[in-house]
């Protein structure tokens, strides 16, 4: 059963719009690390959050906002009044100790944001 | 504040032969990941070095070497390269010494193999 799950394969919205990206997540842990990273077409993923099991607080950067809600065990992102530059692959990556932490990726959701 | 490099940003070889590929971590970072990510797939966790030893590793072959040296650089190596080895090899670094801390990567190196 996959432990990182990225249903979405791929997003289309024109620029302006709002969008949500989903990831669920299976583990027995209790203490666990769930973080989203950015890869846009140059390839380089770039850090976005890392979220610890104990801290289900939403938080809020800036246009991104992640709601993670351990009793569904997701960790969603959503992008507010997208843009062109928000185009990329985005993934939900899981850390946890039967894994020795190391990093469980989904399989990604490409957003395409239309001007 | 430099962060994650590495070297080449593409290369081909052909099958059957060897590749080394290279990475400096970010300023302060001790620990080095590798990951091997194919086209339109999620990256696969290779290994992780710290203090200079294989500290983690993935489900590679043994084909799948590395180094780290003592200024935290790191080296991948690849023997008797498969088709099946094209993919983009990302580098990534975190913070001293902790396994769950967070990972910073570089902007990969592309290799094909033809």
């Amino acid at each position: 059963a996959q432990k990182v799950t990225q249903a979405q394969t791929e997003i289309s919205v024109v620029e302006k719009e709002d969008v949500t990206l989903d990831c669920v997540y299976e583990t027995r842990d209790t203490t666990y690390y769930l973080f989203w990273y950015k890869q846009p077409p140059s390839g380089e993923l770039v850090f976005l959050i890392r979220r610890n099991s104990f801290d289900e607080q939403n938080e809020i950067s800036g246009r991104y906002s992640w709601n993670f809600q351990k009793s569904t065990s997701s960790f969603n992102f959503t992008i507010t009044a997208s843009q062109v530059v928000d185009s990329a692959v985005y993934f939900c990556a899981l850390s946890e100790f039967d894994s020795n932490y190391q990093l469980i990726w989904g399989a990604g959701t490409k957003l395409i944001i239309k001007p | 504040d430099a962060g994650v490099t590495q070297s080449p940003t593409h290369l081909i070889k052909t099958r059957g032969q060897q590749v080394t590929l290279r990475c400096s971590p970010k300023s302060g970072h001790d620990t080095v990941s590798w990951y091997q990510q194919a086209l339109g797939q999620g990256p696969q966790f290779i290994f992780q070095y710290y203090e200079e030893e294989e500290r983690q590793r993935g489900n590679f072959p043994d084909r799948f070497s590395g180094h780290q040296f003592p200024n935290y650089s790191s080296e991948l190596n690849v023997n008797a390269l498969l088709l099946g080895d094209s993919a983009l090899y990302l580098c990534a670094s975190s913070f001293p010494g902790g396994i769950t801390d967070t990972q910073y990567f570089g902007p990969g190196t592309r290799l094909t193999v033809l």
